[in-house]
């Protein structure tokens, strides 16, 4: 079966990027979107963005102009980048895959986040 | 503030039955699919219900999920002391162009 594996710094200073990576194991990440979401300690969850495995992207507005999220096939990995961080990014970062169905126009179009990783806390803090 | 609003908890006694409300706008629940997703402590989001009312493999029958306009409920039938977790609703808001959660609700069996 699928399993994901984030991995990167736990600490990250303020005004720095944060960059994580998800290891994809069990399976391709040919096919399938793949996203990253986070959670604030004691707080709910947030997209954060997704990547189809053909390398189009789809930000959640709120974090666009700071975030990057690439994929590299040949290592099975797909990447988050979040530049110019505050304390407010401090959160738990998962990443997930997601199933796709294909719309009435033939789109494939994300569907249900599943699996997930377990995810990696990263602190923003000097 | 979450986009889809839900109750910050809920609570019931073995055996019982509850529901957990998930309300939206026509951009998101009233156009799209909801999912749900448990979150046990300390752990990662699991899918539990997709495409308003559909099961993954796995998932017990005692729970079910529906979708009426712009508002949606997971029920949990015959609660047992493993559904004690944090409860999340999603969907797709067309506006946002974002995909969106509730702000969960925490259920405690009493």
């Amino acid at each position: 079966q699928v399993q994901l594996q984030e991995s990167g710094p736990g600490l990250v200073k303020p005004s720095e990027t944060l960059s994580l990576t998800c290891t994809v194991s069990g399976g391709s990440i040919s096919s399938y979107y793949w996203s990253w979401i986070r959670q604030p300690p004691g707080k709910g969850l947030e997209w954060i963005g997704y990547i189809y495995y053909s390398g189009s992207t789809n930000y959640n507005p709120s974090l666009k102009s700071r975030v990057t999220i690439s994929v590299n096939t040949s290592k099975n990995q797909f990447s988050l980048k979040l530049s110019s961080v505050t304390a407010a990014d401090t959160a738990v970062y998962y990443c997930a895959r997601q199933a796709y169905y294909y719309d009435s126009s033939g789109y494939p179009t994300p569907d249900w986040f599943d699996p997930w990783g377990q995810g990696t806390l990263v602190t923003v803090s000097s | 503030q979450s986009v889809l609003t839900q109750p910050p908890s809920a609570s019931g006694t073995p055996g019982q039955r509850v529901t957990i409300s998930c309300s939206g706008s026509s951009s998101n629940i009233g156009s799209n699919y909801v999912y749900w997703y448990q979150q046990l402590p300390g752990t990662a989001p699991k899918l539990l219900i997709y495409r308003n009312n559909q099961r993954p493999s796995g998932v017990p029958d005692r729970f079910s999920g529906s979708k009426s306009g712009t508002s949606a409920s997971l029920a949990i039938s015959g609660l047992r002391s493993e559904d004690e977790a944090d409860y999340y609703c999603a969907a797709w808001d067309d506006s946002l162009s974002a995909w969106v959660f509730g702000g969960g609700t925490k259920l405690t069996l009493l």
